[in-house]
């Protein structure tokens, strides 16, 4: 099976950067995703890492190690807009569903 | 732009009332989710669907069945409803290609069961 762990809040502050972690067990591996969800809305897709090393998508980058079963989401310049939840996910390598991390809640402060 | 709709925001229902939760996708994916939310528990599986009439069980499927007839919809029938399916409900869609790791997901519909 897949579990994923990270922290359940992380608080910064206007203009500051932000890592948030994400570490997982799967007996398979096809990448790690990242979605991002603000309060009463949907998940929407950020980033996605299927090898080693860093994607870079704007003010958002994305780092993966497989070697360490570990990746992160950078969060650069941060805006109030930011405030939301952050959920990494992997694919199941045996189907084609998806298991999601518990979710980092982020507080952007002015 | 990929567009996953559902059939409604918010939905109050009676114990023991059967319910129907709609969600259609525009853009041809051959793999379609059922998602509950909850507070502290995050997203968890219902059910998928990878193509029309085929579905598979997810992380928690007890008290649910799903119906995918055609490959755009993709239904979650709560057969008898109980105040513990009270949640957010949320429909995604995705590709089968490989090497691709997005979901596009609904608006989601708040369920209560009262």
């Amino acid at each position: 099976g897949q579990s994923l762990e990270q922290p359940s809040e992380v608080t910064a502050v206007e203009g500051a950067i932000v890592q948030i972690n994400c570490t997982y067990q799967t007996s398979g591996f096809y990448g790690l995703s990242w979605y991002q969800q603000h309060d009463g809305g949907a998940p929407t897709f950020l980033s996605y890492n299927g090898l080693d090393g860093l994607e870079e998508t704007g003010r958002f980058s994305s780092f993966l190690s497989r070697s360490d079963s570990y990746g992160y989401l950078l969060l650069q310049e941060l805006q109030m807009k930011d405030s939301a939840s952050y959920f990494c996910a992997v694919r199941d390598p045996y189907g084609q569903n998806f298991v999601f991390g518990p979710g980092t809640r982020l507080s952007v402060l002015p | 732009d990929v567009k996953v709709t559902q059939s409604s925001r918010y939905l109050v229902k009676r114990t023991g009332e059967k319910v129907f939760l709609e969600c259609v996708q525009d853009m041809d994916h051959e793999n379609m989710f059922w998602y509950r939310q909850d507070p502290g528990l995050g997203l968890r599986l219902i059910y998928f669907s990878y193509d029309v009439k085929m579905k598979e069980k997810g992380d928690i499927p007890e008290g649910y069945s799903v119906s995918r007839e055609k490959k755009e919809r993709f239904s979650l029938i709560l057969e008898s409803a109980s105040t513990n399916q009270t949640s957010m409900y949320l429909c995604a869609s995705s590709p089968k290609r490989e090497g691709l790791g997005e979901q596009y997901f609904g608006p989601g519909t708040r369920l209560t069961v009262t």
